[in-house]
């Protein structure tokens, strides 16, 4: 069975541009989630899809967003990119509708300059 | 408010040595712990699960609901324990995790 597959894996974007990261979850996953992951921050929620719906939001500003499709496979927009949010952003994915074991993807490391 | 603390970002201990990373977490409710691992340039991965009571790669971990603990042990650690470990719970569709520990074995 393959794993979660995240692309690019590697960006370099200019500030003010804006990205899109992809999320393929497990075959027969619905839930994915989006984490954002920092040295000094650690590891943060950004958001979480279930069958094509967003059921939960972490503390990031609008500029963050994402979606699902219907084939489960996620995307997360960032846009007016800033330094700060240079980072490898993590995608999981679970099997059932609550979040209960998250298999994680490699990340996608993102770098603002 | 869902949250876990990791106190230690660092623990450096000699192969054979017992290792106890520290994890407690503040929930409302009855949350489900996990931990999770981070071996060097390889994906995070589920160590184990407090609901499954198992021993993975020779780690164990309790939940202390009194103290509100879940603190993962090891009686004799090995080089290849060397790694990143995360403390995480589920609530309300997201896992939130500590800062993380990293265990640093020496031979």
């Amino acid at each position: 069975k393959a794993g979660v597959t995240q692309t690019p894996r590697y960006l370099i974007k200019t500030r003010g541009q804006q990205v899109t990261l992809s999320c393929s979850p497990i075959s027969g996953h619905r839930s994915v989630s989006w984490y954002q992951q920092t040295p000094g921050q650690g590891l943060q929620f950004l958001f979480e899809y279930f069958s094509e719906t967003q059921r939960n939001k972490g503390n990031f500003p609008g500029r963050f967003s994402g979606r699902q499709f219907s084939n489960s496979r996620s995307e997360m927009n960032v846009s007016t990119l800033e330094l700060g949010d240079s980072a490898l952003y993590l995608c999981a994915s679970s099997r059932v509708g609550a979040v209960t074991e998250a298999f994680f993807g490699q990340g996608t490391r993102l770098t603002v300059v | 408010a869902q949250r876990v603390t990791q106190p230690e970002k660092l623990l450096s201990v000699f192969k054979g040595a017992p290792v106890e990373l520290k994890c407690n977490y503040s929930y409302s409710g009855s949350p489900e712990l996990f931990w999770y691992v981070q071996y060097s340039r390889q994906r995070l991965q589920l160590l184990l699960r407090h609901i499954s009571r198992e021993s993975i790669k020779g780690f164990t971990a309790d939940l202390n609901k009194g103290e509100t603990s879940f603190h993962l042990k090891k009686p004799f650690a090995q080089e290849e324990d060397s790694a990143m470990y995360y403390c995480a719970l589920t609530g309300f569709q997201k896992l939130v995790f500590g800062t993380g520990t990293r265990l640093l074995v020496s031979p």
